[in-house]
């Protein structure tokens, strides 16, 4: 069954500093979807990234970026010169190929001090 | 430019009374799903549909119900509310078969409180 680990349940930076939220997947298959997803402290889920099993190249989207590593089943996500707006939970999540559910990380909580 | 619709935003019920929380999306989604979120315990999958007709359970599924008659519409029910069932509810929904690497539209969500 497929399970998806975030061991970091609360991080707190200082503004400015570089945050890596850590995302630890188990899945069987060959084929599989990974996500991220943010949850402002307003409450609505934002999709943020997406990456198939199969294109382990890393992306950089403005200060976001995403380090995918099939050898070690992980997906970890880094904001660089963090912001006070980046503060929110963040969630990551792994779906199987077919109409799989979506299943979810316990999230990581990132708190970014002015 | 709707997406997925959730009705209500909020709701105060008593113990043993019964409800339906609504989900409507625009985007002629097969795939739709609720959520329940808890505090340290990230979103868990109550049910799920993959197109009209068809639903099964997900990780929590007891207390509810679900049906999915159009596309369009996938309400979740709660039969005898509980105070164990006091969360903020998710609906997403995404495109369908083969697709799996179709990120998932979320409503805004319900907070549910049982008293």
């Amino acid at each position: 069954a497929q399970k998806v680990t975030q061991a970091q349940t609360e991080i707190s930076v200082v503004e400015k500093e570089d945050v890596t939220l850590d995302c630890v997947y188990e899945t069987r298959d060959t084929t599989y979807y990974l996500f991220w997803y943010k949850q402002p402290p307003s409450g609505e889920l934002v999709f943020l990234i997406r990456r198939n099993s199969f294109d382990e190249q890393n992306e950089i989207s403005g200060r976001y970026s995403w380090n995918f590593q099939k050898s070690t089943s992980s997906f970890n996500f880094t904001i660089t010169a963090s912001q006070v707006v980046d503060s929110a939970v963040y969630f990551c999540a792994l779906r199987e190929l077919g109409n799989t559910p979506l299943v979810f990380g316990k999230g990581t909580r990132l708190s970014v001090i002015a | 430019n709707a997406g997925v619709t959730q009705t209500p935003k909020f709701q105060v019920l008593k113990t043993g009374q019964s409800m339906t929380l609504q989900c409507a999306q625009d985007m002629n989604h097969e795939y739709m799903s609720w959520y329940r979120q808890d505090p340290g315990m990230g979103l868990r999958l109550i049910h799920y549909s993959v197109g009209a007709g068809i639903t099964d359970q997900g990780e929590v599924p007891n207390g509810y119900n679900v049906s999915r008659s159009t596309t369009e519409d996938f309400p979740l029910r709660l039969l005898s509310a509980a105070p164990s069932q006091t969360s903020v509810y998710f609906c997403a929904s995404s495109r369908g078969q083969g697709t799996g690497n179709q990120p998932q539209h979320f409503g805004d969500g319900t907070r549910l409180s049982i008293l």
